[in-house]
């Protein structure tokens, strides 16, 4: 059974650099694609990017300029990196398997960008 | 590139069908059968009832049946019960940029 696991710091202050490791358990990470989704306290659902084992990425034009997902086959994890927070970034951060379709996800963290 | 317009809420009784729209445009919904849909409970994680329009993952009720026509997608859940109480969110890809974006939500409230 394929499980994620987010893991992180719960609070960043503002300007800084918001980092997340999701760690893939029960399954190889060297297939398939790998998301990251957050979720504002209250709000919906937004995506943020993706990247395949190839290397392959893809972001939310909303988000690009400050996002970096990357990949890391020898810990079976993957990344997120969002530059310059703001409060409107405090959510709860998802990362799931796939592109366009998540069916396993992880519990989900909270991360509050608060000074 | 904006969100997915799906109703704020839907309300049915206990046995009845409800159905809930997602409405795009020809470059996300109405041009490609990658419309995703989920159920959210209150604190819990985000669970897939339908992936590519019409399909269900193994596991889920077949009281769930998604459709598309035009731009708009469609999730409808028959016999309505109680568990069914929850938000969901449609998803579609978009040639605008390449990406994915979700719809606005909707509160599914079961009298």
């Amino acid at each position: 059974q394929v499980q994620l696991q987010e893991s992180g710091p719960g609070l960043v202050k503002p300007s800084e650099t918001l980092s997340l490791t999701c760690t893939v358990s029960g399954g190889s990470i060297s297939d398939y694609y790998w998301s990251w989704i957050r979720q504002p306290p209250g709000k919906g659902l937004e995506w943020i990017g993706y990247i395949h084992y190839s290397g392959t990425t893809n972001y939310n034009p909303s988000l690009k300029s400050r996002v970096t997902i990357s990949l890391d086959t020898s810990r079976n994890e993957f990344s997120l990196e969002l530059t310059s927070v703001t409060a409107a970034d405090t959510a709860v951060y998802y990362c799931g398997r796939g592109a366009g379709w998540w069916y396993y996800w992880g519990q989900g963290t909270l991360v509050t960008v608060s000074s | 590139q904006s969100a997915l317009t799906q109703p704020a809420s839907v309300c049915g009784s206990p046995g009845q069908s409800i159905t809930i729209s997602c409405t795009g445009t020809s470059s996300d919904v109405g041009g490609y059968n990658y419309v995703s849909w989920y159920q959210q409970h209150p604190g819990k994680v985000p669970k897939l009832m339908i992936y590519d329009v019409s399909n269900r993952p193994s596991g889920v009720s077949n009281r769930f049946s998604g459709s598309k026509s035009g731009n708009t997608a469609s999730l409808t859940i028959s016999g309505l019960q109680a568990e069914d109480e929850a938000d969901y969110y449609c998803n579609s890809y978009t040639s605008s940029s390449s990406h994915y974006v979700f719809g606005t939500g909707t509160k599914v409230t079961v009298l």
